[in-house]
């Protein structure tokens, strides 16, 4: 069971590009989630998906955009990159949207932009 | 508005020893479920240990094992017989129950062999 893939690993972007941060989970689980983690400010929620077909928006999702088209899948999408979007993105997914329920992590994809 | 304080950025203890780390929040919910994530040099984020906010008592893991105090908001968590593996990244996560964990700002901790 591979839990949580993400791609590409790291990737280097000039601005102003549009890039699709790849996230697919093997578990079945109904929630998904994509946390950006900066340093000294911990991870901080971008958007989130409680079931296929439905999204919604987190802490700071201005300039990104998701699709939750199947229960594996949960795109994130970068329409213009600028360098304050230079991060580690992590996608999670949970089996319940509830908050009972742990969140399990992907390996995250280090993103830069110039 | 829900925050979450780690107000521990460094640690360091020597192998064996005991160490905690402090986590204190902030919120109206009275329901709510808190977490200690550890985030390795691999940087893959890894549950710690869950707690109940409903619960009076305190969770423990193994070596892992958390002080709750609810009036007091406040999460800490105590790694006993420290070992080379704990050196990490360590994130308080409460889930107030608003789609999303809220993280603190994490406490590097390294065991010094």
């Amino acid at each position: 069971i591979a839990g949580i893939t993400q791609a590409p690993t790291s990737q280097i972007l000039a601005a102003g590009r549009r890039m699709t941060l790849r996230c697919t989970q093997d578990m079945r689980h109904n929630a998904m989630y994509w946390y950006r983690q900066d340093l000294g400010l911990g991870l901080r929620l971008i958007h989130y998906s409680n079931t296929a077909g439905t999204t919604g928006k987190g802490e700071v999702p201005d300039g990104y955009s998701v699709s939750r088209a199947n229960t594996d899948d949960f795109p994130l999408t970068l329409a213009s990159a600028v360098p304050s979007q230079t991060s580690v993105y992590f996608c999670a997914s949970s089996d319940s949207p509830g908050s009972y329920y742990e969140q399990y992590f992907g390996p995250g994809t280090r993103l830069t932009v110039t | 508005a829900q925050t979450v304080t780690q107000s521990q950025p460094e640690m360091s203890v020597q192998e064996a020893e005991t160490v905690t780390l402090s986590c204190t929040y902030d919120t109206s919910e009275s329901n709510y479920y808190l977490f200690w994530y550890k985030q390795p040099p691999s940087r893959q984020m890894i549950l710690v240990i869950r707690q109940e906010a409903y619960k009076q008592q305190n969770a423990t893991e193994n070596r892992f094992s958390v002080n709750f105090q609810k009036a007091a908001k406040s999460f800490s968590l105590k790694i006993s017989d420290s070992q080379l593996g704990d050196t990490a990244m360590y994130f308080c996560a409460p889930n107030f129950g608003n789609e999303k964990l809220t993280f603190g700002t994490g406490t590097r901790l390294t065991i010094i062999p």
